[in-house]
């Protein structure tokens, strides 16, 4: 299995501007997650999904996020309009929990996004 | 509010020593518990992991302590290398009704001198 896409592998744009970033799970995998990396806060999770199905957002910073999962293997994070503030590393996560082993989940390559 | 917290931002050890890396949680319901490695450019890999039934798990050179009571986790690396030079995360998760959904720690940035 090639394990969890993730691209673009680098993003620079204007603030004002519209970023997308995309993820395609491991195949098989039901859950999938979302996170940012900062200095501060270590790994955050900004939203996860269940069978294409968005479970918990509460992470999601402002309306100005948004993420959708239409197919099982295919994600979408969305910025817009982006702000400097944005500026981090964003991860792509899935995982097949099975409850008695434990929620491994494999990560994407990343997504390092600066907005100017 | 951190419910992971790793405190120590970085870490710096003598090749063949030991790496101690902490990690203090505050949700009493957390009951699996995770550590992932992550180098430059990559994405975090699982390292390993223990359940809240468990004080202790081994695998090789890398063994993780749970000490309920006080909240707290530590990753043992003997004897440290050069190649385990990485950012350290701890992750935990709150219940197997919340299957699938892990929080993690800020990180803990080691640096093995050869």
């Amino acid at each position: 299995d090639a394990g969890v896409i993730q691209s673009p592998r680098h993003e620079v744009t204007e603030m004002g501007q519209e970023v997308t970033l995309r993820c395609k799970p491991i195949s098989g995998h039901d859950y999938l997650f979302w996170y940012r990396q900062t200095m501060m806060r270590g790994l955050e999770l900004l939203i996860y999904f269940n069978n294409n199905v968005p479970i918990d957002d509460s992470g999601m910073p402002e309306d100005r996020f948004s993420a959708k999962m239409p197919n099982a293997s295919f994600s979408t994070l969305k910025i817009q309009p982006s702000e400097p503030r944005d500026s981090a590393v964003y991860f792509c996560a899935s995982s097949t929990p099975s409850g008695t082993i434990g929620d491994e989940q494999f990560f994407g390559p990343g997504t390092r996004l600066t907005v100017l | 509010d951190q419910q992971v917290k790793q405190n120590s931002p970085s870490l710096s050890v003598q090749e063949g020593r030991i790496s101690i890396l902490n990690c203090d949680y505050t949700n009493s319901m957390f009951d699996y518990f995770l550590w992932y490695k992550k180098y430059p450019a990559e994405g975090p890999t699982f390292l390993i992991s223990i359940s809240s039934i468990k004080d202790k798990n081994e695998d090789g050179r890398f063994t993780v302590f749970l000490n309920k009571s006080a909240k707290h986790l530590s990753l043992h690396i003997v004897p440290s290398q050069p190649g385990d030079s990485a950012v350290y995360f701890c992750a935990a998760r709150a219940g197997s009704s919340n299957t699938g959904k892990l929080i993690f720690g800020q990180g803990t940035t080691l640096q093995v001198k050869p």
